[in-house]
C-alpha cells in the first residue's frame, strides 16, 4: 500500500538550533513530492515541489531535498516565526486508484526563542 | 493574484442533516480538489474536479459529492450527516497538469452535533 510517512512527529528546538525533518514514502510511481507548511486553522501553505532524486530546493532558512525513498526538509537557524506543523505529501502514478496527494501526518514544529 | 477562497469558513450542523461547501480556485486554474482533515487520521483526499468533470475519488462514502462549474468554482455536498464528518474541509486548487503543485484556501470548519 502507498504509505507517507514522517518523523520525528513533534519536534522542539531553541532559535537557532538547525535540524531535520524527514519524510519516507512507499509508492509505486512518484509524480512529485510537496512540502507544505500549515498553521492552526489554515490550510496549507505551498512551499516546495521534488520530482527526482538528487533535487533540492531552497527558500529562505528551509531546504529540501529528496532521494528515492526519503525526503527531508532541512532548517537553519531557525526563529519562533518558523514554528508550524510541516507536512509532506506525494502524486504517484495512479493504477486504478486515488489520484490526489497522498499526505503524512505532519511534524510538529516549535521554535523556542 | 487572488488565493483560493472557500464558504462558509465555520458551520454548525445537526446529525442527518445536508450541507454544501463552496470554493473558488486561483484564477486560470481549471483543477479543484478537496480533501478532510480531522486530528486522527490527518488529510484525506476527496476527489478532484478539472474541467467540470470528476477525474479522480479518494475513498470515501457516496454521501460525499461534488460538482464543478464552468468557471471553475466547485462544490462540496454531504449528505446525511454523521457525527464523523466533523472535520476542516480543504479546497485545493491547480493548473490541472499531473504532478503540479496545488493551492490550499483557507478551509470550511464543520462541526456536527
Amino acid at each position: 500500500e502507498d504509505q507517507v510517512t514522517q518523523s520525528p512527529e513533534a519536534l522542539r528546538l531553541q532559535e537557532g538550533e538547525s535540524s531535520s525533518l524527514n519524510c519516507s514514502y512507499t509508492v509505486s510511481g512518484l509524480r512529485g513530492l510537496f512540502w507544505y507548511r500549515q498553521d492552526p486553522g489554515k490550510g496549507p501553505e505551498f512551499l516546495f515541489t521534488l520530482y527526482s532524486a538528487g533535487e533540492e530546493k531552497e527558500k529562505e532558512r528551509l531546504k529540501a531535498t529528496l532521494t528515492k525513498k526519503e525526503s527531508f526538509l532541512h532548517i537553519t537557524a531557525p526563529k519562533p516565526e518558523d514554528s508550524a506543523t510541516y507536512l509532506c505529501a506525494v502524486h504517484m502514478y495512479s493504477g486504478g486508484g486515488a489520484d490526489g496527494l497522498t499526505f503524512g501526518k505532519g511534524t510538529h514544529l516549535i521554535i523556542q526563542p | 493574484k487572488a488565493g483560493v477562497t472557500q464558504t462558509p469558513r465555520y458551520l454548525i450542523k445537526t446529525r442527518g442533516q445536508q450541507v454544501t461547501l463552496s470554493c473558488s480556485p486561483i484564477s486560470g486554474h481549471r483543477s479543484v480538489s478537496w480533501y478532510q482533515q480531522t486530528p486522527g487520521q490527518g488529510l484525506q483526499f476527496l476527489f478532484e474536479y478539472f474541467s467540470e468533470t470528476q477525474r479522480n475519488k479518494g475513498n470515501f462514502p457516496g454521501r460525499f459529492s461534488g460538482r464543478q462549474f464552468s468557471n471553475s468554482r466547485s462544490e462540496m455536498n454531504v449528505s446525511t450527516l454523521e457525527l464523523g464528518d466533523s472535520a476542516l474541509y480543504l479546497c485545493a486548487s491547480s493548473s490541472g497538469d499531473r504532478g503540479v503543485e496545488q493551492y490550499f484556501g483557507p478551509g470550511t470548519r464543520l462541526t456536527v452535533t
